[in-house]
Parts: structure tokens; C-alpha cells; sequence
């Protein structure tokens, strides 16, 4: 079945370095990725999504390229603050269905220091 | 904020026992999607309904049920509890049902369950 794997964590940053989260996936057709964002305490954000191969999501910084090549959707920023400091999850919805349900990755935890 | 609301935040119950959780979509949203998240499984989809009517099914227990009501507002019913059913508990909503549409994520219900 469709799946996705996201790099192991925690990952530890200083303020103004730059950030990798890798993401891979497997899926039957043609999914829409995404990256959400959980701060603590808090339900799911969304942060970027993209619905097609080459399509790149951006939000607030952060970027990712939907690779159908290397079935990969990392996420990168370019200088990271304190305030990203949360877990990170990649998610695919079905690609051979028409329901939008999510298959999420197991999470990955960005802390940020001054 | 993003417009989805769930109650009660927090649940402590026995093992045995049985509870509602409850969803109120975003306005406009016909879409609601139920999520599990634990330390060992992960965010893991349930269940999701379109407009009154069950659309796609997850690893749902028998013991889960669920339903949409004509409000659109959703319950999530949990019997026969056991102490690995403890969880936080996500409900979702998005306009459609596509796979590319954007899913806002409510704050969570928190079982405990001993």
C-alpha cells in the first residue's frame, strides 16, 4: 500500500542554519503531497502542498519540489528561527482514489537554538 | 485558528467504558476526516465522511464508530475501551473530498484511558 518515510529525528539547529527534512514515498498513480506542522499543544497546520510532478510548495520560507523521478518531497528553509522549533509530517493522499484521506510519515522533530 | 472545533479537549476514562468525541467542521467544509495519533502508531487515518455519508475507512477498530450528522458536525464513538486505545484524537475537514484539496485540522481530543 501507499506509504511514506520521513528522515529519523530529532534535528537540532542553531538560529540561521539551513534545514533538510527528507521525505519519500511510495504510491500507486498520481498522489498530492504535502508537509504539515504541529506546534505544541496544537492540531496539524498546513505548510505547503503540491498536486503534481515538478510543482513546488512554498509557504512562510519553506520550500519543497514534488520529484516523481526519486519519488521524494523534501523540505528545505534557508535559515531557520527559534519559532520553527515543532514536528514536521509529510503526507500523501491516495493516488488511485478520488478520497482525500491522509497517509502521513512518522514525524520528524525540528528544535531551534538561539 | 483554524476553524474546526472539537470537544471535550480532554478525556479520562476506564478501560471498558465508552465515549463520544465531537466534530464541528469549518463552515462550508462537507468533508470530515478522523485520525488517531499515538507514540507507537503514528497519526494513522480512521475514518472520513462526505455529507452525511461514510466516504473511505482506515485501520478503524470495530469498536469505533462514527457518523455525520445533517449539521454536517461529526461523533466519533469509542466502546469496550482498552488502555492502548489512549490517544490523541484529530478530526479534519476540507470542502471536498478530492485529493488535492487542503485538510484544516482541529485541536484534538486527548484520551486517556486506565
Amino acid at each position: 500500500g501507499d506509504s511514506v518515510t520521513q528522515m529519523e529525528g530529532p534535528v537540532t539547529l542553531s538560529e540561521e542554519a539551513f534545514l533538510t527534512i527528507n521525505c519519500t514515498y511510495t504510491a500507486t498513480g498520481y498522489p498530492s503531497l504535502f508537509w504539515y506542522v504541529q506546534y505544541p499543544g496544537e492540531g496539524l497546520q498546513l505548510l505547503l502542498k503540491a498536486t503534481k510532478a515538478d510543482d513546488k510548495g512554498s509557504n512562510k520560507g519553506f520550500e519543497a519540489t514534488y520529484r516523481k523521478e526519486t519519488t521524494s518531497f523534501h523540505l528545505e528553509k534557508g535559515s531557520v528561527q527559534v519559532s520553527d522549533s515543532a514536528v514536521y509530517f509529510c503526507a500523501l493522499s491516495h493516488g488511485s482514489s478520488n478520497t482525500g484521506k491522509l497517509i502521513f510519515g512518522q514525524g520528524t522533530t525540528l528544535q531551534v537554538k538561539p | 485558528d483554524s476553524g474546526v472545533t472539537q470537544t471535550p479537549k480532554h478525556l479520562i476514562t476506564a478501560t471498558g467504558q465508552r465515549v463520544t468525541l465531537r466534530c464541528s467542521p469549518r463552515s462550508g467544509d462537507l468533508s470530515v476526516y478522523w485520525y488517531q495519533q499515538s507514540l507507537d502508531q503514528g497519526l494513522q487515518f480512521l475514518i472520513q465522511y462526505y455529507n452525511g455519508e461514510e466516504r473511505a475507512k482506515g485501520n478503524i477498530l470495530e469498536r469505533f464508530s462514527a457518523q455525520q450528522f445533517p449539521d454536517l458536525h461529526s461523533e466519533l464513538n469509542l466502546s469496550s475501551l482498552e488502555l492502548g486505545d489512549s490517544a490523541l484524537y484529530f478530526c479534519a475537514s476540507s470542502v471536498g473530498d478530492i485529493k488535492w484539496g487542503a485538510q484544516y485540522f482541529g485541536p484534538g481530543t486527548r484520551l486517556l484511558v486506565l
